[in-house]
């Protein structure tokens, strides 16, 4: 059974930063491109970040660039999002995530930026 | 900025049919954006149900089904059981600049 386990979520200052992590397990981790979706609370799903299977091409919405950074380590079956310079409209609900052919979500962890 | 426009919220009856459609502020959606369609119930993570306009994955309902409808895509419900009511997302890949957006979203109410 595939499953994704993001952890690192929680409670942190305007301006602060945290570190997201996804944990993969029952699949060939390395051979699949990797996203952050992230959702506030009541609002829609909004992407975030891409990651190619080797870690070589990388995108970010505009709004995030300059502030998070996704990276990923196949030898760990992971991959995770640096997030600083944080601010409230980050608060949200993160998700690791792949669709295409084969499409698997975790649970999600909660990001709050508040003071 | 690009937008993905759908219905916000839609109501069928149970055993009807209904279908979403997802719209692109650039134009006409292609098979190029490479489709999908998320299923998301309340209190839980998005679950997929169709990729690449019309393809299902294993567990999608057999009443589901993706298409292209005058330039947008579209996400049809035949057959609406109660288990059908959530909220879905389209999602579209823009190429040129290698990003994706999702759709506002589509509230399906089964009543």
């Amino acid at each position: 059974e595939v499953q994704l386990v993001e952890s690192g979520g929680g409670l942190v200052k305007p301006g602060g930063s945290l570190r997201l992590s996804c944990t993969a397990s029952g699949l060939t981790f390395s051979d699949y491109k990797m996203n952050w979706v992230r959702q506030a609370p009541g609002k829609g799903l909004e992407w975030v970040s891409s990651i190619s299977s080797s870690g070589t091409y990388i995108y970010y919405v505009d709004s995030v660039k300059g502030r998070f950074t996704i990276s990923r380590d196949n030898a760990k079956n992971s991959m995770y999002l640096q997030m600083d310079s944080l601010r409230a409209e980050d608060t949200a609900v993160y998700y690791c995530a792949r669709w295409g052919a084969d499409a698997y979500w975790g649970q999600g962890t909660l990001v709050t930026v508040s003071s | 900025q690009t937008v993905v426009t759908q219905e916000p919220s839609l109501t069928v009856s149970p055993g009807g049919t209904v279908t979403l459609t997802c719209a692109s502020s650039t134009g006409a959606v292609t098979s190029d954006y490479y489709p999908n369609w998320f299923q998301q119930k309340p209190g839980q993570a998005p679950r997929a149900v169709i990729y690449s306009t019309s393809n299902k994955h294993s567990w999608t309902p057999a009443r589901f089904s993706g298409s292209l409808l005058g330039g947008k895509a579209a996400l049809t419900l035949s057959g609406v059981q109660p288990e059908d009511e959530a909220e879905y997302y389209c999602l579209l890949y823009y190429g040129t600049t290698q990003v994706y957006v999702f759709g506002t979203g589509t509230k399906v109410t089964v009543l």
